[in-house]
């Protein structure tokens, strides 16, 4: 069972470069997240979805922009990266729409230089 | 201040102890969300707290929400090696329905 997965695991980047970070879980969940952990700030939302077709904005989404493409997948664009955007993220999904996430990736590290 | 508050910040415990972690909140708590993180991965869902009172165990490890004093506790008895880790508790603080606020999470280390 591969869960939520995450690609690129560690990315370097120039500032502002553009990228894109996938997720994709294999369990049919309705509810997908975006956070960036910090050391000295916990884990933050930046965006989520509650069901396909929808997003909306979390407590940090300046910077980004989200794309739930389908059920499966919940990309996050960084359009012009800063090196305030170091950090790492982390894609989350939970069964029911607009549920608490339960499930998590093992995170994308991300440098900014 | 951090809305949601955990302590100790980091602990360092011998196998087969017990011990126990808590999360409070600055806010009225409306349920709350237990994760343990290992170093390099991501979150893995413990349990969830939904009313007062209400406890909560998944093998070793217990948890218990207090509505009144608005804090959580958890409570490992006779940890292993494997506990180790850091512990992050997480609660919809701008209502029932919000999203999850996090606190910074404890450190646990277990010496064999």
């Amino acid at each position: 069972n591969a869960g939520v997965t995450q690609t690129p695991k560690f990315q370097v980047l120039k500032t502002g470069q553009s990228m894109t970070l996938q997720c994709a879980q294999d369990m049919n969940h309705n509810s997908m997240y975006w956070y960036r952990q910090d050391p000295g700030m916990g884990l933050r939302l930046i965006y989520y979805s509650a069901s396909e077709g929808t997003t909306d904005k979390g407590e940090v989404p300046n910077g980004y922009n989200v794309s739930r493409l389908n059920k499966r997948e919940f990309s996050l664009r960084l359009e012009s990266a800063a090196p305030s955007q170091t950090s790492v993220y982390f894609c989350a999904s939970s069964a029911g729409q607009g549920a608490q996430p339960q499930h998590f990736g093992d995170g994308t590290r991300l440098s900014i230089l | 201040s951090q809305e949601l508050e955990q302590s100790p910040q980091s602990l360092i415990v011998q196998e087969g102890k017990n011990l126990t972690i808590n999360c409070t909140s600055s806010k009225t708590l409306y349920g709350l969300y237990w994760y343990k993180q290992k170093y390099g991965e991501g979150l893995i869902f413990l349990m969830m707290l939904q009313k007062g009172g209400e406890e909560k165990s998944h093998e070793k490890i217990t948890a218990k929400l207090d509505e009144k004093k608005q804090q959580s506790s958890l409570h490992i008895t006779a940890s292993q090696p494997s506990h180790a880790g850091i512990y992050l508790c997480g609660a919809p603080l701008r209502g029932a329905n919000s999203k999850l606020t996090f606190g910074k999470g404890i450190t646990l280390s277990v010496r064999p």
